[in-house]
């Protein structure tokens, strides 16, 4: 089954130890995004790829960034977790041609982040 | 600025009963999507049903509708005949057409369905 994928779906670092998460699909879309999730708040986007082109909204921290080497492939980097950044993160892929209903989000499960 | 307001932050409903969920939101852009989103205990976000707000009609996807209403900015949920697996958070969540396509989600409803 097409799906997207997050690894791990659990990840404990240590204060302002780097950290990197994955996501991979096999839906084939070109778009893909990040989104922050913390306890019992809405999910909140940090960025996404529109194939190659990187989107950052403008209020995520210098501390988070991102690569997507492949079509199939993006990754999170948090460069210097703080206790802040415990939350969960969602990987979703879109594509505008979908049918019957363009653009429309297909999330992974996510990876729980915790910070020690 | 585009918000997403979810007034609610936890329901209950007996199971085999109706619950309806409620959802303001404010934009000035005419053309746009709303969503519904389940996101049960430790599991993934889906897509429990999508509304284009150009279409005057209400979507209805099995045990599942929305009354929406455009001038209002209200986009309710209704859950017919609330099985246990539907307890979860609801998230509404809304989407410009155009540009980057970017969701943005209300803080959630969290549904309990009482067996």
């Amino acid at each position: 089954d097409a799906m997207v994928i997050q690894n791990p779906r659990y990840q404990v670092t240590q204060f302002g130890k780097p950290v990197t998460l994955s996501c991979s699909q096999t839906l084939n879309h070109n778009v893909m995004y990040w989104y922050q999730q913390k306890s019992s708040q809405a999910p909140k986007l940090l960025f996404h790829y529109y194939d190659k082109d990187f989107n950052n909204e403008a209020d995520t921290p210098d501390n988070f960034q991102s690569r997507r080497p492949n079509t199939s492939f993006c990754f999170l980097d948090i460069r210097s977790p703080g206790l802040g950044d415990a939350a969960m993160y969602l990987c979703a892929t879109s594509r505008p041609t979908t049918a019957p209903f363009p653009n429309e989000q297909f999330f992974g499960p996510g990876t729980r982040l915790t910070v020690l | 600025a585009q918000t997403v307001t979810q007034s609610q932050p936890e329901m209950s409903v007996q199971e085999a009963e109706t619950v309806t969920l409620s959802c303001t939101y404010d934009t000035s852009e005419s053309n746009y999507y709303l969503f519904w989103y389940k996101q049960p205990p430790s599991r993934q976000m889906i897509l429990v049903i999508r509304q284009e707000a150009y279409k005057q009609q209400n979507a209805t996807e099995n045990r599942f509708s929305v009354n929406f209403q455009k001038a209002a900015k209200s986009f309710s949920l209704k859950i017919s005949d609330s099985q246990l697996g539907d307890t979860a958070m609801y998230f509404c969540a809304f989407m410009i057409v155009t540009g980057a396509n970017n969701l943005f989600f209300g803080t959630g409803t969290r549904l309990t369905v009482i067996p």
